[in-house]
């Protein structure tokens, strides 16, 4: 069965304490594996997109991996301001399917 | 260039009643997807309209519908309407849609209370 699942499902830091969340997918043919923020009350927000194994992408504290099977959001020295829930989500043929999410929050 | 525009923003309702959401995708943009968004289940897609047509649709009953106008707005409409329907909507818009592998740009939603 085609699924998206995402680790750990909450996360606590604290303010410096660098740390990665992991966005698993079995979905055959994937075109793109997709991350977001969504803050409380609001919808989700864009953060990167990526197409291939081995793709890379940064954006302030953020970097994204992709392998065949899973994708890494690394957040290096996080702020309070990190907080909110990270959504991954894949694109494979004509679905786009979102993970449960991982709930981070960040204490100063 | 204004953002996916979702109204109302808050909506109190009873069981057994209907409600219409609607949305206002980003200018230009033809494809409008809905999500139900719940602490439970996650985001779980409804379905998706480009140019005025269905052209996906999600594992919900029929009591979920939707349209979409020729000026790409869409609204989508919950019918006799039960307590488990309480969920955020959220209505997202791109170009082309989900076929395309674009991002998704999303609105704020719609806070649905089912009491």
């Amino acid at each position: 069965e085609d699924q998206v699942t995402q680790s750990p499902e909450a996360l606590r830091l604290q303010e410096g304490e660098s740390s990665s969340l992991n966005c698993s997918y079995t979905v055959s043919g994937l075109r793109g594996l997709f991350w977001y923020r969504q803050d409380p009350g609001k919808g989700p927000e864009f953060l990167f997109t990526l197409y291939s194994a081995g793709e890379e992408k940064e954006k302030e504290r953020l970097k994204a991996t992709l392998t065949k099977k899973e994708s890494f959001l690394h957040i290096t020295a996080p702020k309070p301001e990190d907080s909110a829930t990270y959504l991954c989500a894949v694109n494979y043929g004509q679905n786009f399917v979102f993970g449960p999410g991982t709930r981070l929050s960040v204490l100063p | 260039k204004a953002g996916v525009t979702q109204t109302p923003r808050y909506l109190i309702k009873t069981r057994g009643q209907q409600v219409t959401l609607s949305c206002s995708p980003i200018s230009g943009h033809r494809s409008v997807s809905w999500y139900q968004q719940t602490p439970g289940q996650g985001l779980q897609f409804l379905f998706e309209y480009f140019s005025e047509t269905q052209r996906n649709k999600g594992n919900f009953p029929g009591r979920f519908s939707g349209r979409q106008f020729s000026n790409s707005r869409s609204e989508m409409n919950v019918s006799t309407l039960e307590l488990g329907d309480s969920a955020l909507y959220l209505c997202a818009s791109n170009l082309g849609g989900p076929a395309t592998n674009e991002k998704l740009f999303f609105g704020s939603g719609t806070q649905l209370s089912v009491l």
